[in-house]
């Protein structure tokens, strides 16, 4: 099984600033996710992150506000800009591998916007 | 539009009985259903997943029932353990080419708590 590294693990921080989040993946994967968990709500795909190209956003979600990269198959970042109190939320970064049903998740970035 | 629900946020049960978690779906194009268990300041992991061509998996304590008529899947936990004391959540995506995963869709998960 893949092991995903997230960093970092909660952070707070001030309206208008941003915060950028890591993800580690320890073995190549062919897709790497980007989910939010807002309290009390399911898990929202915010975006695929691909490599060497731009992400791919669901409705939404716009590249100005969460620019993600992915510049090789183990490595993703999100950014959240320009954060304001409504960004508050678990985010998490997944992969999934060769086989379907294999979707793995780091272990999530617990952000507190005042 | 919330596609995956899971109408109960939590779910009570004494340790050595069943858990059952339920699960619907309102999009008929669902086609592979998977379950994933959180604990506190963890991701989630997988736990369990079944094909709409089935109506049963099992695996170990876990089971899985898929009622495809009614778009409605549970989780059967027997026996139940604390250590399986977890949010657990249910996920549904539709199979592209018969093998690849599509975009999954959570519902909002089910806080278990499974007491001596």
């Amino acid at each position: 099984s893949a092991v995903i590294s997230q960093k970092p693990s909660r952070d707070i921080c001030q309206r208008g600033t941003s915060l950028t989040i890591q993800c580690q993946v320890d073995s190549q994967v062919t897709m790497m996710f980007w989910y939010r968990q807002q309290p009390g709500q399911s898990l929202t795909l915010i975006a695929t992150a691909n490599q060497g190209s731009e992400a791919t956003y669901e409705s939404g979600f716009v590249i100005d506000k969460f620019p993600i990269s992915r510049p090789n198959l183990t490595f993703s970042t999100l950014t959240v800009s320009n954060m304001s109190p409504e960004d508050s939320s678990i985010y998490l970064c997944s992969g999934q591998g060769a086989e379907y049903e294999k979707l793995f998740f780091g272990s999530g970035t617990q952000l507190s916007v005042l | 539009d919330q596609q995956v629900k899971q109408n109960s946020p939590s779910l009570s049960v004494q340790e050595g009985r069943i858990s059952i978690l339920n699960c619907d779906y309102t999009n008929s194009m669902f086609d592979y259903f998977l379950w994933y268990k959180k604990y506190p300041a963890e991701g989630p992991t997988f736990l369990i997943s079944i094909s709409s061509i089935k109506d049963k998996n099992e695996d170990g304590r876990f089971t899985v029932f898929l009622n495809k008529s009614a778009k409605h899947l549970s989780l059967h936990i027997v026996p139940s353990q604390p250590g399986d004391s977890a949010v657990y959540f249910c996920a549904a995506s539709a199979l592209r080419r018969g093998s690849t995963l599509g975009r999954l869709y959570f519902g909002r998960g089910t806080q278990l708590t499974v007491w001596p």
